[in-house]
C-alpha cells in the first residue's frame, strides 16, 4: 500500500528565502505526483503535476522535481511572500489497473514572516 | 473558481437532520471524488464515480450515501450523523479515474461540515 509522508510538517521561513518542501512515497511505480496548497478551511489549489516519465516542471516562482527511484519529490519556492503561506500537499497517483485514487501526505504547513 | 463547485460551504446540522452536499463540475470530466479531510489526518477517499457508475466506496458508514445522476453532478446524502462525522467535505474531478490525459485532479473549495 502506497504511504506519501511530507517533512517538515511545519515550516516558518522570513520573507524573501528560498525555501524546499520535501515528499517521499514507498512504492515507486507512480503515474504522476501532484503538489497542491491548501489555505485554512479551504479547498485544494492544484499548483504542479509531474508524470512519472518527468523530472521537473516549473511555473513560476515554485519547481517541482521526480527521482521514482528513491521516492522523492521537491518544491522549491524561490523568493517566499506572505502570500505564500498555506498547507501544501503532496499527492500521489499509482499505475496500474485499478490504481485510481491519489495517496496524500499529511502536509507542511508553511508560515512566511514579514 | 476553480471549476469544481460545492455548496454549501458551511452546513450545521444535528444529529438526527437529513441534508445533502452538492458538487458541479464545469471540466467536462467523467470522474468524481468525495473526500473527507479531518483535523491532522491525510485526504480521506471516501467513493469514486467514473462515467456515472460507483467504482469505490471506501468503507464509508451507511449514513453517507453519495448519488452521481450525470457526470457533472455529485451529491453526497448525510443521515443521523455523529459529531465524528464533522469535517471538510471535498469533492474533486478528473478527465477519468485513470487520468490518462494526466492533467490530475481539481478540488473544490469544499464544504465545512459541523455536526451538533
Amino acid at each position: 500500500k502506497q504511504e506519501v509522508t511530507q517533512i517538515p510538517a511545519a515550516l516558518s521561513v522570513p520573507e524573501g528565502e528560498n525555501l524546499v518542501l520535501n515528499c517521499s512515497f514507498t512504492d515507486s511505480a507512480i503515474y504522476n505526483l501532484q503538489w497542491f496548497r491548501q489555505d485554512p478551511g479551504k479547498g485544494l489549489t492544484s499548483l504542479l503535476l509531474i508524470q512519472s516519465s518527468q523530472r521537473e516542471q516549473t511555473s513560476g516562482r515554485l519547481n517541482a522535481s521526480l527521482d521514482k527511484s528513491s521516492g522523492r519529490s521537491t518544491l522549491y519556492i524561490a523568493a517566499s511572500q506572505p502570500g505564500d503561506s498555506a498547507t501544501y500537499l503532496c499527492a500521489v497517483k499509482d499505475s496500474g489497473a485499478g490504481s485510481y485514487q491519489l495517496t496524500f501526505g499529511k502536509g507542511t504547513k508553511l508560515s512566511v514572516i514579514p | 473558481e476553480t471549476g469544481v463547485t460545492q455548496t454549501p460551504r458551511h452546513l450545521v446540522m444535528g444529529m438526527t437532520n437529513k441534508k445533502s452536499l452538492k458538487c458541479e463540475q464545469h471540466l467536462g470530466h467523467n470522474a468524481m471524488y468525495w473526500y473527507k479531510q479531518s483535523a491532522k489526518k491525510p485526504l480521506e477517499l471516501m467513493f469514486v464515480y467514473n462515467f456515472k457508475e460507483q467504482t469505490e466506496n471506501n468503507s464509508v458508514p451507511s449514513r453517507f450515501s453519495p448519488e452521481c445522476p450525470n457526470s457533472s453532478h455529485l451529491f453526497l446524502h448525510l443521515h443521523t450523523l455523529q459529531p465524528e462525522d464533522s469535517a471538510l467535505y471535498l469533492c474533486a474531478s478528473s478527465q477519468d479515474v485513470w487520468d490518462r490525459a494526466n492533467y490530475g485532479y481539481t478540488f473544490g473549495s469544499g464544504t465545512r461540515l459541523t455536526v451538533v
